[in-house]
């Protein structure tokens, strides 16, 4: 069974800052690896899809990254601001299986 | 575009009521799923559908029954509502499930059972 955990699950930090959030996996077998944001209250919004044969993808002040043999991706937010306040969840989708696989999240919070 | 819709967006039932969610897109997807959030244990599947007449179950599937008539919708059935099964119901949808194409989700129905 596919294990997505995401370090850390809370995370505050002051405008401005550069962060990353970290996400990982137990099997390598994926096709892909998707972040979202979700608001509170909100549903989830898709931020980046990084297919397995990728190592990163880029949107605006956003850069994801995979590493598929480590089991690793991180999300790399730059000059972070108090509007990047949400929840942000991984999730890797697998050949044996027919949907995703959600990590719990990391709640961040930028102070202005 | 309208995306992903559901219908509620809120109910509160009563234990052992029946109500069905109803999830539409107009992206011409063939691919549907809910999923279920609560605190802690982040989102699951429920069902899903890779096409129009087809539903499979998902990770936790016992209490729901799915239907899929219609491409463009997907509805998620209660027979009798438990108080375990409140929730944030999310529903998605995808182009293509060969190669794993982005999914795009709803805003979700906030469920309460009493």
């Amino acid at each position: 069974k596919q294990e997505v955990t995401q370090i850390p699950a809370a995370l505050s930090v002051p405008e401005g800052e550069n962060l990353v959030l970290n996400c990982s996996f137990t099997d390598s077998a994926i096709y892909n690896l998707q972040w979202f944001r979700q608001d509170p209250g909100k549903g989830l919004t898709s931020l980046l899809l990084i297919q397995s044969s990728q190592r990163e993808q880029t949107s605006g002040r956003l850069n994801a990254s995979l590493d598929k043999s480590s089991g690793r991706s991180t999300l790399y937010i730059a000059a972070s601001q108090p509007g990047d306040s949400a929840t942000y969840l991984c999730a890797v989708f697998r050949p044996s299986g027919y949907a995703l696989n959600f990590g719990k999240g990391t709640s961040l919070l930028v102070t202005p | 575009n309208a995306g992903v819709t559901q219908t509620p967006k809120f109910r509160v039932l009563k234990t052992g009521q029946s109500m069905t969610l109803l999830c539409a897109q107009d992206m011409n997807h063939e691919y549907m799923y809910w999923y279920r959030q609560d605190p802690g244990m982040g989102l699951r599947l429920i069902h899903y559908s890779v096409g129009e007449g087809t539903t499979a179950k998902g990770e936790v599937p016992d209490g729901y029954n799915v239907s899929r008539l219609k491409k463009q919708n997907f509805l998620l059935g209660l027979e009798s509502a438990a108080p375990s099964q409140t929730s944030v119901y999310f529903c998605a949808s995808s182009y293509s499930l060969a190669g794993a194409t982005e999914q795009f989700f709803g805003p979700g129905t906030r469920l309460t059972v009493l």
